[in-house]
């Protein structure tokens, strides 16, 4: 059974820094992209990032860019996002997801984890 | 930077055909891909690369694509149905991919 768990979320100040992580089980982890995608609350959804099985090719959203590094670990079977500078905007429930192979498609996700950036 | 439009809201009574429309500028090259998102929970595929279903989802929901519009069409719509939809897919570069703004369809 496919599973992606996130965690590292929390309450963290304006400017300040936080690391989510996303430990995928049930599949082989090397072989798919994987992405980031966020929802503040009550919004919509936001894609984020990408980042391919061998991290050849990575793509941000400009809302993040500069600020936001996707990277992964095949031999953790691991996801992270580490979020610098982050700002009040950036508060939102954090998902990963699988990419299908050959498409955009995100077919798994995670149940999210809760950023707040708060004073 | 690229959007995908999607209308606020959709209502339509069970057993009634319920559209969503999804306008997007590179639709004419980029699949549209569609989510289902119900409170609380993590969005759900419900159609990929135009009309096609994953296993599991019911033959109720379709999708189809014109141009700069794409549609998902729940056909005979349940109450389990109701819920926050939003189409998916990439700008022209494919690499930037973008969430359409959403409906919420309610079943009553």
């Amino acid at each position: 059974e496919v599973q992606l768990v996130e965690s590292g979320g929390g309450l963290v100040k304006p400017g300040g820094s936080l690391r989510l992580s996303c430990a995928a089980s049930g599949f082989t982890f090397s072989s798919y992209s994987m992405n980031w995608v966020r929802q503040a609350p009550g919004k919509g959804l936001e894609w984020v990032s990408s980042i391919s099985s061998s991290s050849s090719y990575i793509y941000y959203a400009d809302s993040v860019k500069g600020r936001f590094t996707i990277s992964r670990d095949n031999a953790k079977n691991s996801l992270y996002l580490q979020m610098n500078s982050l700002r009040a905007e950036d508060t939102a429930v954090y998902y990963c997801a699988r990419q299908l192979v050959h498409s955009v498609a995100l077919d798994y996700w995670g149940q999210g984890t809760l950023v707040t950036v708060s004073s | 930077s690229y959007e995908l439009t999607q209308p606020p809201s959709v209502s339509v009574s069970p057993g009634q055909t319920a559209r969503i429309t999804c306008s997007g500028d590179a639709l004419p090259k980029k699949y549209p891909y569609w989510y289902q998102q119900k409170s609380g929970q993590a969005p759900v595929l419900v159609i990929y690369e135009d009309s096609k279903r994953p296993s599991g989802i019911p033959e109720r929901f379709s999708g189809s694509s014109s141009g700069t519009m794409a549609t998902l069409t729940i056909s005979g719509a349940q109450v389990e149905d109701e819920a926050d939809y939003y189409c998916y897919s990439t700008d022209s570069s494919g690499n930037h991919s973008v969430f359409g703004t959403g409906t919420k369809v309610t079943v009553l």
